[in-house]
């Protein structure tokens, strides 16, 4: 079955170091893939995704590249900040554009703790 | 973007009771929502799928008996746990699904804490 794998956490950085937090994932077929937040206390947003080979999802300075050839999309920030202590959820979809049952399917999750 | 609300946030309640937990679409209509577990440092559970008018679909080793799932209208559905037991005690998160113009996309509600005591 579909699986995605993640680095474990906590990760521990000093404010405006580089991110990087893996994540490697298994699928039949081509899957979409996320990025998720968590804040404490609070629910998942989505932070980020891309939906096919080469595509790179992007937003509050969060990269993250969807590369088939290692089955990877690791997430990537070039300066990190105190605010962006979290936990990041990778994910991944089949078929999302024709919904039907499709669920997502997490990583277990790696949190991120920024210090000044 | 789309919001997802849970209400209550936190419910504390007594071993043998039963809890009802709320997921509304504000903004958007969800033929399709999803109920999720989350355990302390852990990912999310996938519990059930709950479609509109129909009956839930739940995932193997959920007990369709123990919580049960309503999804009466696009913008409401209700996961109840009943009889329930300290080993409830969980974050259940809800999660309703949009058609995008890029296609379906899942807004997540911020969660509701259970404890059992």
């Amino acid at each position: 079955g579909d699986s995605v794998t993640q680095m474990e956490g906590p990760v521990t950085l000093s404010e405006e170091a580089f991110l990087t937090i893996n994540c490697t994932y298994t699928a039949t077929g081509y899957p979409s893939l996320f990025w998720y937040v968590q804040y404490p206390g609070e629910g998942l947003q989505l932070l980020l995704k891309a939906t096919k080979a080469d595509d790179k999802g992007s937003n509050k300075g969060f990269e993250a590249t969807y590369r088939k050839e290692t089955t990877s999309f690791h997430l990537e920030k070039g300066s990190v900040q105190v605010s962006d202590s979290a936990v990041y959820f990778c994910a991944l979809i089949r078929n999302v554009l024709t919904g039907g049952g499709n669920k997502l399917t997490f990583g277990t999750g790696t949190q991120l703790k920024v210090e000044l | 973007g789309a919001v997802v609300s849970q209400h209550p946030s936190r419910v504390i309640c007594k071993s043998g009771t039963s809890v009802k937990i709320e997921c509304r679409s504000l903004d958007f209509q969800a033929t399709t929502m999803f109920w999720y577990r989350q355990f302390p440092k852990q990912s999310l559970m996938l519990m059930a799928t709950s479609n509109e008018g129909s009956k839930a679909t739940y995932e193997q080793g959920v007990e369709k008996d123990k919580f049960l799932i309503n999804h009466a209208s696009l913008t409401l559905s209700t996961l109840t746990v009943t009889s329930a037991h300290p080993e409830d005690s969980s974050f259940y998160i809800c999660s309703a699904r949009d058609l995008t113009d890029e296609g379906y996309e899942q807004y997540f509600g911020p969660g509701t804490r259970l404890t059992v005591t």
